[in-house]
């Protein structure tokens, strides 16, 4: 079955720098990759995905890149603000089906 | 307002009482899913459901029932809840082709 490694687990970074997170995946059928972001004490919420037949996508300070060569996937996000501060999680799924595999997620702290 | 709703959101019980979490969505999905969160373990799937009537295993199913008599409800089913089952669990909906909808969770102790 599909395995997402993510990382880093934990990153702490300074209000209104960047932050990137890193995903690779190993199964070549995964076709769809989701970002969450799951604040405390609440469900993930999707905040961006990419298809695998595009390279990039970007929503305001938000960005996802996929390089299906290489099987990775990366979360961008600029001038971060302290309402950044969550956990988020990368998966990948073969579009059209009910499997998400989910990477272990990353600790995201944004110091004022 | 599209959700998924969970219920209980905490829940503390003793080995070996059956218990049920209900999971109900309003937005027509087909797909239904459970899942547990772990520390240092991410989102692992346990049950899904791409219909009525039709479940299937995920990647840690032992322990767990689901049944989908209805499109709306994907209860999960603990016959005989053991402290490993302590966790955090989801469920989420999805139209199969898009984004899946969380629930708020439900967080299990058993003791």
């Amino acid at each position: 079955g599909e395995n997402v490694e993510q990382h880093p687990s934990t990153l702490s970074v300074q209000e209104g720098d960047s932050a990137v997170i890193k995903c690779t995946y190993s199964d070549s059928a995964s076709n769809y990759f989701p970002w969450y972001k799951q604040e405390l004490g609440k469900g993930p919420q999707l905040i961006i995905d990419i298809r695998s037949n595009v390279g990039e996508k970007k929503d305001q300070r938000i960005a996802v890149t996929l390089n299906k060569t290489a099987k990775h996937f990366s979360l961008h996000i600029t001038e971060t603000q302290p309402e950044d501060s969550a956990v988020y999680f990368c998966a990948a799924s073969p579009l059209g089906g009910n499997q998400f595999y989910f990477g272990t997620g990353t600790s995201l702290t944004v110091i004022p | 307002e599209a959700q998924v709703t969970q219920n209980p959101r905490y829940l503390i019980t003793v080995t070996g009482k059956k218990l049920t979490v209900t999971c109900s969505q309003n937005m027509n999905h087909e797909y239904m899913s459970w899942y547990r969160q772990d520390p240092g373990l991410g989102l692992r799937q346990i049950y899904y459901s791409m219909n009525v009537e039709v479940t299937d295993k995920g990647d840690v199913p032992e322990g767990y029932k689901v049944s989908r008599k209805e499109k709306r409800n994907f209860p999960l089913i603990l016959e005989s809840p053991s402290p490993n089952q302590t966790s955090l669990y989801f469920c989420a909906s999805s139209s199969g082709t898009a984004e899946a909808f969380f629930g708020q969770g439900t967080r299990l102790t058993v003791v």
